[in-house]
């Protein structure tokens, strides 16, 4: 079975500052998809940003892009800017390509300091 | 446009108790999917469906049933509740193509509490 490990479980960042969370993941296969899910104090879960394995170049959405590493098996989030409201937990997510189960990390609690 | 919708949003049981979560979708969604969230375990499938008719067992199955009678609902049945079945649950959807990584949407959670 996959497995995701996000190795920080809490971490902290002053408002405006740059933060990085890691994530890395175990697979054999060549076709699969990543993604970082936050889910802020509301508990709704909300899609940060997404990933495809057979693309090289690394996705961005506003103030929040990835570092992919397919050989090395990581996918760090970088959350620029740093607003309080996205303190909130992350996961990391994987799915294997064809396949219908998504796996997640244990998450990692973020707090943003004013 | 509701999304996907949960009911209850919270729940206490007494252990043996049987409930059903209720969770709907709006979107003409083919994939439907249960997760439970406990603290330090992240998320973990419990049970999904590809279509009406069609459920299959995710991760941590035991202990829920699933039927899809229809496109739009997808409920969850603790027939014997126990104490680890105390978490908070979450039902997700996705278009057809969940398979080629298209993203979940959630529902707002259910937490159920197993005394």
């Amino acid at each position: 079975a996959q497995t995701v490990t996000q190795s920080q479980p809490e971490m902290s960042v002053q408002e405006a500052e740059t933060v990085t969370l890691s994530c890395t993941y175990d697979t054999s296969e060549s076709d699969y998809y990543l993604f970082w899910y936050k889910q802020p104090p509301s508990r709704q879960m909300i899609l940060v940003i997404r990933q495809e394995a057979y693309k090289q170049q690394n996705a961005t959405e506003n103030r929040f892009s990835v570092n992919f590493q397919k050989a090395a098996k990581s996918f760090s989030l970088k959350i620029s800017d740093s607003q309080l409201g996205d303190a909130a937990m992350y996961f990391c997510a994987y799915q294997e390509g064809s396949n219908y189960k998504l796996t997640f990390g244990k998450g990692t609690l973020l707090t943003v300091n004013p | 446009n509701a999304g996907v919708t949960q009911t209850p949003k919270f729940q206490v049981l007494k252990t043996g108790q049987s409930m059903t979560l209720q969770c709907a979708q709006d979107m003409n969604h083919e994939y439907m999917s249960w997760y439970r969230q406990d603290p330090g375990m992240g998320l973990r499938l419990i049970h999904y469906s590809v279509g009406a008719g069609i459920t299959d067992q995710g991760e941590v199955p035991n202990g829920y049933n699933v039927s899809r009678s229809t496109t739009e609902d997808f409920p969850l049945r603790l027939l014997s509740a126990a104490p680890s079945q105390t978490s908070v649950y979450f039902c997700a959807s996705s278009w057809s193509g969940f398979q080629m990584g298209s993203p979940l949407h959630f529902g707002n959670g259910t937490r159920l509490t197993v005394t």
